[in-house]
């Protein structure tokens, strides 16, 4: 059973454009929602996390929105450029255990 | 600071064999865990651990043995390999239950043949 649903598998996006991940979960008890980058070779880093009582939380140019109520959150990755090419994850845990991974999203940024 | 350190980073096993991937952390974090990814799957949980002593099963332990005897390590065992655990795994710590972020070791890529 994937508890966490990522969306899509890969993207590709022009340098500037804005890159869209989509993740949905089914369990309400999760209460924190990161977001991790993988470079090919490395173990994934986090990049931005949220917890549910916010809606939308942006840093640089990186912005999740979280919507509580369709149990979905998203990663928007404005002005994207060919260093953002990486594996990109959505995670969602309930009090830090158990921290379950979406499949995965494979982006490239063309330049 | 060397972080999380995962050795060895590469390892080629024959069906039947046994070993262990080693995992150390030098941030004096009481939460570590083991994921294996594979391709189009992402990262699931294989067992974690709590602090030393206490440890538990993830969503695909079957295969796999743990132990937590110090703070600083968390190795993972095989103890009879077989094919459909070829996959890349990392080791990952964070620093109490409540915190946020979780720091990865390189992975170690193992392939049983």
């Amino acid at each position: 059973q994937q508890q966490v649903k990522q969306s899509p598998q890969s993207l590709i996006v022009q340098k500037g454009g804005i890159s869209i991940i989509n993740c949905a979960y089914e369990n309400t008890a999760f209460d924190y929602f990161p977001w991790y980058q993988q470079f090919p070779g490395k173990g994934p880093a986090l990049l931005i996390a949220i917890r549910p009582d916010v809606s939308e939380k942006k840093e640089g140019r990186f912005t999740i929105s979280f919507n509580k109520s369709a149990k979905q959150f998203s990663l928007h990755i404005m002005d994207s450029q060919p260093g953002d090419s990486a594996t990109y994850f959505c995670a969602a845990s309930r009090g830090g255990f158990k921290t379950i991974f979406g499949a995965g999203t494979r982006l490239f940024v063309k330049a | 600071n060397a972080g999380v350190t995962q050795t060895p980073k590469f390892q080629v096993l024959k069906t039947g064999q046994s070993m262990t991937l080693q995992c150390a952390q030098d941030m004096n974090h009481e939460y570590m865990s083991w994921y294996r990814q594979d391709p189009g799957m992402g990262l699931r949980l294989i067992h974690y651990s709590v602090g030393a002593g206490i440890t538990d099963q993830g969503e695909v332990p079957n295969g796999y043995n743990v132990s937590r005897s110090t703070t600083e390590d968390f190795p993972l065992r095989l103890l009879s390999a077989a094919p459909s655990q070829t996959s890349v795994y990392f080791c990952a710590s964070r620093r109490q239950r409540g915190d946020t972020e979780a720091f990865f070791g390189q992975g170690t890529r193992l392939t049983v043949v």
